[in-house]
């Protein structure tokens, strides 16, 4: 079956500029992730939304990130006037239940701001 | 806070090889601990997984022992492949319920 996609896969563009990320997750599935992984680091959480519950932000590393999930289905994750450091591949994955083991991946989007 | 620390990669070896990928973590409580996987142009997938003292995880001849004492949960495998050429990311769950990964291990493997 299908599983999460997301779009773009890769984005380049300049500093200063807002960038809209994609996600869908699998239908039917309740919880969604936003990662963010840089070079020699780690996946840092960004955000998670479960069902129609306040998503948990705690990750946002600044104002300039936000995301909303439409729906309970798509979510964007947006950045604004971009920075260097925000380089990264971006990850998203959803999930069946509250369980956070239960996730699967999408491929991820790269970007790269100039 | 929690966090995993893994070895540096990229680790490279020849097919039949026997691979161990340290993990080791710090973290609050007894947390569960993961193994996950990255191949080439796909999304990470879990791999294997221990959720108490001494579990042993397992799946597609990788393993994982969870080792209180020592704080680890190195991943091995008696003959890698080719295909198992990859990033392998270690992780725990917090106390937040949130997923923290380590930096990743690239393996590489040639015939």
């Amino acid at each position: 079956g299908a599983g999460v996609s997301q779009s773009p896969s890769n984005k380049v563009t300049e500093k200063g500029k807002d960038v809209e990320l994609r996600c869908d997750p699998i239908s039917g599935h309740t919880a969604l992730y936003w990662y963010r992984q840089s070079l020699g680091q780690g996946l840092e959480f960004l955000i998670y939304f479960q069902g129609n519950s306040a998503p948990d932000k705690s990750g946002l590393p600044s104002d300039r990130f936000s995301a909303e999930r439409t729906g309970g289905s798509v979510s964007t994750l947006t950045i604004q006037r971009t920075q260097q450091e925000d380089s990264a591949v971006y990850l998203c994955a959803s999930s069946p239940s509250r369980s956070p083991e239960t996730q699967y991946f999408g491929p991820g989007t790269r970007l790269l701001v100039l | 806070g929690d966090s995993v620390t893994q070895m540096e990669g990229p680790v490279t070896l020849s097919e039949e090889a026997f691979l161990t990928i340290n993990c080791t973590y710090t973290a609050t409580g007894y947390p569960s601990l993961f193994w996950y996987v990255q191949y080439p142009g796909e999304g990470l997938q879990l791999l294997l997984k221990a959720t108490k003292a001494d579990d042993k995880g397992s799946n597609k001849g990788f393993e994982a022992t969870y080792r209180k004492e020592t704080t680890s949960f190195h991943l091995e495998k008696g003959s890698v492949q080719v295909s198992d050429s990859a990033v392998y990311f270690c992780a725990l769950i917090d106390n937040t319920d949130k997923l923290i990964f380590g930096t990743g291990t690239r393996l590489q493997v040639f015939p």
